[in-house]
């Protein structure tokens, strides 16, 4: 089966542009993850996904970041404007529910530098 | 909200030796425990899981988890590594809240293992 699509794989941008990530999930998963992962630490929620309603929210930047997943399927997340603190990769997954729990598969990842 | 603590952020090992790595969580309700591990240029993938049952988990290449409910700890062990086992290792708790699983990683474990 094919894995989580992501793309950019890469974006550098100025701080104060905006950027905005895609991602596709697996197909039949209905929850979608966004993750930041800064060097050297371990991955953040930022939002989760349950078709097209929101789970948590509870660590996005609300003032500067915004995600989408208006059909159920893709999403995308935005960032706007970016700060230099932004620079990260940014990851997605999709989960389904089995056997009573959620197993998790993780897109490559897109890596942002702000400069 | 709950919250994961690895304790080795970074462990170097030569190969054959054994290898404990430690996990931590708060949170008092329902959890599912995952480690993960990301090779180097690679995707975050499944290593091993506990959701229910026998406390002592299996996992890929000769892995194994021991969940202590009392101790809320999830520690990751194999009994002699390899080099290929070099990788970054990430412990993660989905929590119970409502109808979901909200899931939160620790920061993460270097190993290096030298030939």
């Amino acid at each position: 089966e094919a894995g989580v699509a992501q793309s950019p794989r890469y974006k550098i941008i100025e701080k104060r542009q905006s950027v905005a990530f895609w991602c596709n999930p697996i197909s039949g998963h209905a929850t979608l993850y966004w993750y930041q992962q800064i060097l050297g630490q371990g991955p953040k929620l930022l939002i989760q996904f349950q078709n097209n309603g929101v789970v948590d929210d509870s660590q996005l930047p609300k003032d500067r970041f915004s995600a989408e997943r208006l059909k159920g399927v893709d999403s995308t997340l935005k960032i706007q404007p970016a700060k230099l603190e932004d620079s990260a990769v940014y990851l997605c997954a999709s989960s389904f529910k089995r056997l009573g729990f959620y197993e998790q598969y993780f897109g490559p990842g897109t890596r942002l530098t702000v400069t | 909200a709950q919250s994961v603590s690895q304790h080795n952020h970074h462990v170097i090992l030569s190969e054959a030796a054994s290898l404990e790595l430690g996990c931590n969580y708060s949170y008092g309700g329902t959890v599912n425990l995952f480690w993960y591990v990301q090779y180097p240029g690679q995707h975050l993938q499944l290593l091993l899981k506990y959701f229910s049952g026998d406390p002592l988990v299996k996992g890929i290449k000769g892995f194994e988890a021991e969940f202590i409910k009392s101790k809320f700890s999830f520690n990751l062990r194999k009994p002699s590594v390899q080099w290929s086992d070099t990788a970054e290792y990430f412990c993660a708790v989905n929590a119970q809240a409502g109808g979901s699983y909200i899931p939160t990683f620790g920061r993460g474990t270097s190993l290096i293992v030298h030939p």
